[in-house]
């Protein structure tokens, strides 16, 4: 079973940040938080994963609660092209317990 | 190669005939996994290679499905007497060891008649 809660579906207007949420309450000390999505008939692009620290690529921002419950996706300039599913996993980093489990995920639609 | 490659990218089969699915890692990943995703629906896990370990099978829906990775290179995966209800995208994945991000292949849409 998934470990993680995100809400079903979200919009946003293009050029502006969107923030996505998602709860891990029960996140254990050895578990990294991954995000990917999937643009419609395509198979998951990795975004950015973490375990404590907020960390930030070219694609998105990571930021993790310090009670590590919960985190936060942010696409700082959201254009049509990252309307996408978008999942937040956890799981074990490495060895032979590292495999994804994708629960439902959320709907990003852009909006022009 | 430069991603995960899969093939055939389509198949169509008549139910009860079995079929083989490939995948074809990026090279140097030791890591291997089949997701299916049904029309709609999520990613469901299948199975797991990690280098020379034993596989992860415990995604795998009935003993109709298996899976090999030879050479710790190229996996197939393998359905027998196939069912309507094994309509879906067979999703193929690789990393390094270590939790690396996946790289997602395209996929391989079957269709079951």
């Amino acid at each position: 079973d998934a470990k993680t809660t995100q809400p079903p579906s979200m919009d946003c207007a293009e050029g502006r940040a969107a923030n996505l949420p998602c709860n891990h309450s029960t996140i254990s000390g050895n578990e990294y938080v991954y995000w990917y999505r999937q643009i419609h008939s395509q198979g998951p692009q990795y975004i950015i994963h973490g375990l404590k620290n907020n960390e930030t690529n070219e694609m998105a921002s990571l930021i993790i609660t310090e009670d590590r419950k919960s985190s936060t996706l942010i696409l700082p300039h959201a254009t049509l092209r990252d309307t996408a599913v978008y999942y937040c996993i956890v799981a074990n980093y490495g060895g032979a317990t590292n495999k994804l489990i994708f629960g439902t995920g959320t709907l990003l639609a852009v909006q022009p | 190669g430069a991603g995960v490659s899969q093939s055939p990218s389509n198949k169509v089969t008549e139910k009860g005939k079995d079929v083989e699915l490939r995948c074809d890692p990026i090279s140097g990943h030791t890591a291997l996994y089949w997701y299916r995703q049904s029309l709609g629906q999520g990613l469901e896990f299948l199975i797991y290679f990690q280098g020379n370990s034993a596989p992860d099978k415990s995604g795998l829906p009935s003993d109709r499905f298996s899976a090999e990775r030879t050479g710790g290179s190229v996996s197939t995966l393998t359905i027998q007497r196939t069912q309507q209800e094994d309509s879906a995208v067979y999703l193929c994945a690789s990393s390094l060891a270590g939790g690396y991000g996946y790289t997602f292949g395209s996929g391989t849409r079957l269709t079951v008649v």
